[in-house]
């Protein structure tokens, strides 16, 4: 069975552009989540999809947006590229929202702002 | 606002000894709670995991326990094996955060 996959797997912007990033989740899954982890940082959480609709979204401005596509993959967008934005970005799905389902990760997409 | 907790940065372990990983949270809500391992440049693996429930879940050498009134977990590796030398996270999922909320990790170096 195929694992959570994203791409791409580097990408470098410079300040003000904007970048998308893409998931899919382990077949079968209806919920993606997305992460970010800075340098030095835990784990924060950005969006939570499930059936096509945002049902959380963490303490990020909203130029961090995202969507669900029928198929359950998802984007994530983040607009007008700061500095701060360098990070590896983690992508997660379940069958369900925890605690009946554990969420599995993707490897990730680490994003370099210069 | 750090509601999970892992205040040792990093552990340094004997191959076959006792790995005890640590985790606070200040959530008396939180119902549900993982342990996740993570190599450098790959994504978190779930290893295990513990509802609010039960003091102790156990699966081959990992076992987790639960100690509610302290609002303290822990993750016991034994035995220690070079290969479970990665970044250990704890997460927490309940209440009205309706997110999981990770620590900020241990760096596990087990010593051949």
């Amino acid at each position: 069975e195929a694992g959570v996959t994203q791409s791409p797997t580097h990408l470098i912007k410079t300040r003000g552009q904007q970048v998308t990033l893409r998931c899919s989740p382990i077949s079968g899954h209806t919920s993606v989540y997305w992460y970010q982890q800075a340098l030095g940082l835990g784990l924060q959480f950005l969006l939570w999809y499930d059936e096509g609709e945002e049902r959380n979204r963490g303490n990020f401005p909203p130029r961090f947006s995202g969507r669900q596509f029928p198929n359950y993959s998802s984007e994530l967008n983040v607009n007008a590229l700061e500095l701060e934005d360098s990070a590896l970005y983690l992508c997660a799905s379940s069958w369900d929202r925890p605690p009946r389902e554990t969420q599995y990760f993707g490897p990730g997409t680490r994003l370099l702002v210069l | 606002d750090q509601q999970v907790k892992q205040n040792s940065p990093s552990l340094s372990v004997q191959e076959g000894r006792i790995s005890i990983l640590n985790c606070d949270y200040t959530n008396s809500m939180f119902d549900y709670f993982l342990w996740y391992k993570k190599y450098p440049a790959e994504g978190p693996t779930f290893l295990i995991s513990i509802s609010s429930i039960k003091d102790k879940n156990e699966d081959g050498r990992f076992t987790v326990f639960l100690n509610k009134s302290a609002k303290h977990l822990s993750l016991h590796i034994v035995p220690s094996q070079p290969g479970d030398s990665a970044v250990y996270f704890c997460a927490a999922w309940g209440g009205a955060t309706n997110k999981l909320i990770f620590g900020t990790g241990t760096l596990l170096a087990v010593q051949p």
